[in-house]
């Protein structure tokens, strides 16, 4: 059985960067032709694409945060981190990782998501 | 920028059928993928690749893609699928993960 379990602060100040870490179980991060990415959703909010990375470590980013954003893969602890830089209210969201087993381009398994306040 | 267009609430009775629309600018020449979201949980997926069900999703979800168009179709409607639905598709011209604004599905 796989699952994806993110992890990280509930809540943090305003400037300050977020790390966020999804930790793999029944699944390796090096797994050929995988890749692993991060979706957050605001409050009432939609669905936000924010990262992927790939098996051979390529990544994609959100245009408009792409310079806030960095996703790495960790293989030692088979897990994925997210960082994100200069945290502004509007960050304030549930931040979920997902997986694409194949290259078909959709998110076959979520984590359960973790809750990030940002708040002086 | 692509943009999906999701029209925000499906009402719909109890046996009858919802039908969510997914307008894009030539979708038809992607693959359309839909995730299910209830309050308060994960993402799930229904449909991946315009119409195909994974394994453990009713048979009651379909899904179609043509044109600028992709529907999900769920049909004799349960009380169990209130939630929110999302349409999903890889844009390749800008290389990137885009997410319609999600509909949800009130059962009357």
């Amino acid at each position: 059985q796989i699952t994806l379990k993110e992890s990280g602060p509930a809540f943090v100040k305003p400037t300050q960067t977020l790390t966020l870490t999804c930790a793999f179980s029944g699944l390796s991060v090096s797994t050929s032709g995988m890749s692993m990415g991060w979706i957050r959703q605001p409050p009432g909010k939609p669905l936000e694409w924010l990262a992927l990375i790939y098996w051979d470590d390529e990544q994609r980013y959100r245009h408009s945060l792409q310079s806030r954003l960095t996703i790495s893969r960790d293989t030692s602890a088979n897990q994925i981190v997210l960082t994100m830089t200069d945290m502004d209210p509007v960050d304030t969201a549930t931040y979920y990782c997902a997986v694409q087993l194949t290259a078909d381009g959709f998110f076959h398994l979520w984590g359960r998501g973790t809750s990030v306040t940002v708040s002086s | 920028s692509y943009v999906l267009t999701q029209p925000p609430s499906v009402s719909v009775a109890p046996g009858k059928t919802a039908r969510f629309t997914c307008g894009g600018d030539n979708i038809g020449d992607k693959r359309v993928h839909w995730y299910q979201q209830k309050p308060g949980q994960a993402p799930v997926l229904v449909i991946y690749s315009d119409n195909v069900r994974p394994s453990g999703i009713p048979e009651r979800f379909s899904g179609s893609n043509s044109g600028t168009t992709a529907t999900l179709t769920i049909s004799r409607v349960e009380a169990g699928d209130e939630a929110d639905y999302y349409c999903q598709v890889w844009d390749s011209d800008g290389d990137r993960v885009v997410f319609g604004g999600g509909a949800k599905l009130t059962v009357l």
